[in-house]
């Protein structure tokens, strides 16, 4: 079965620029999230969905980022302009929504470079 | 969600058993331990989760105390695919709660 693919798997802009990542989560996982993450950091949480609902965008900041997962499946994360601190990894994860497993897959990442 | 505490680095023989700690002292009663690694260029990976009793799968074992104030995830024999990243997290598993916060976790290396 294949797991959550995400691309681009590397992209470089200049700053201002818009950008977009895409998502495909596992078949049948409900849940879907967005993190990002900084170089020597853990993951951190922007968005989570439920079917085709965002649930908790509340890390979301909504000034420039932007995601939609229409149909409830494939997901998408725009910047919208993009600047230099926006550089990190942006990981997509997807869970069956069984609450009690706790168990998140998670994409390879899209690494963002905003010069 | 309680906070955990590891240490930044640390370092294991090849073959050796890896034993990685982490507090998590304002654990709650509802709370489970989850561990999580990362290795390089990887998204993060589930590896085990307990609430109380220990666990063991076909990745590593879970050693939770009894005040479950701290574990200690085991490698038992380490291999250098196993240098990454590994993360200690507590969550409830209660409806809404879905979300995973991650820490800075612990860089394991493996050394030949």
């Amino acid at each position: 079965e294949a797991g959550v693919v995400q691309s681009p798997r590397y992209k470089i802009i200049e700053k201002k620029q818009p950008v977009a990542f895409w998502c495909n989560p596992i078949s049948g996982h409900n849940t879907l999230y967005w993190y990002l993450q900084n170089l020597g950091q853990g993951p951190e949480l922007l968005i989570r969905y439920e079917n085709e609902e965002a649930v908790d965008d509340s890390q979301l900041p909504k000034d420039r980022f932007s995601a939609e997962r229409l149909k409830g499946v494939d997901s998408t994360l725009k910047i919208q302009p993009a600047e230099l601190g926006d550089s990190a990894v942006y990981l997509c994860a997807s869970s069956a929504g069984q609450v009690n497993t706790g168990e998140l897959f998670f994409g390879e990442g899209s690494r963002l470079t905003v010069l | 969600d309680a906070k955990t505490t590891q240490p930044p680095s640390m370092d294991c023989a090849e073959g050796r058993a890896a034993n990685l700690p982490c507090n998590h002292s304002t654990i709650s009663g509802n709370e489970y331990v989850y561990w999580y690694r990362q290795i390089h260029s990887q998204g993060p990976q589930y590896i085990i989760h307990g609430l109380k009793n220990n666990e063991t799968n076909e990745m590593a074992s879970l050693i939770i105390t009894e005040d479950r104030k701290s574990s200690t995830l085991i490698l038992p024999h380490a291999t250098l695919r196993d240098t990454a990243v590994y993360y200690c997290i507590v969550r409830a598993n209660n409806f809404g709660n879905e979300k995973l916060t991650f820490g800075t976790g612990t860089r394991l290396t493996i050394i030949p």
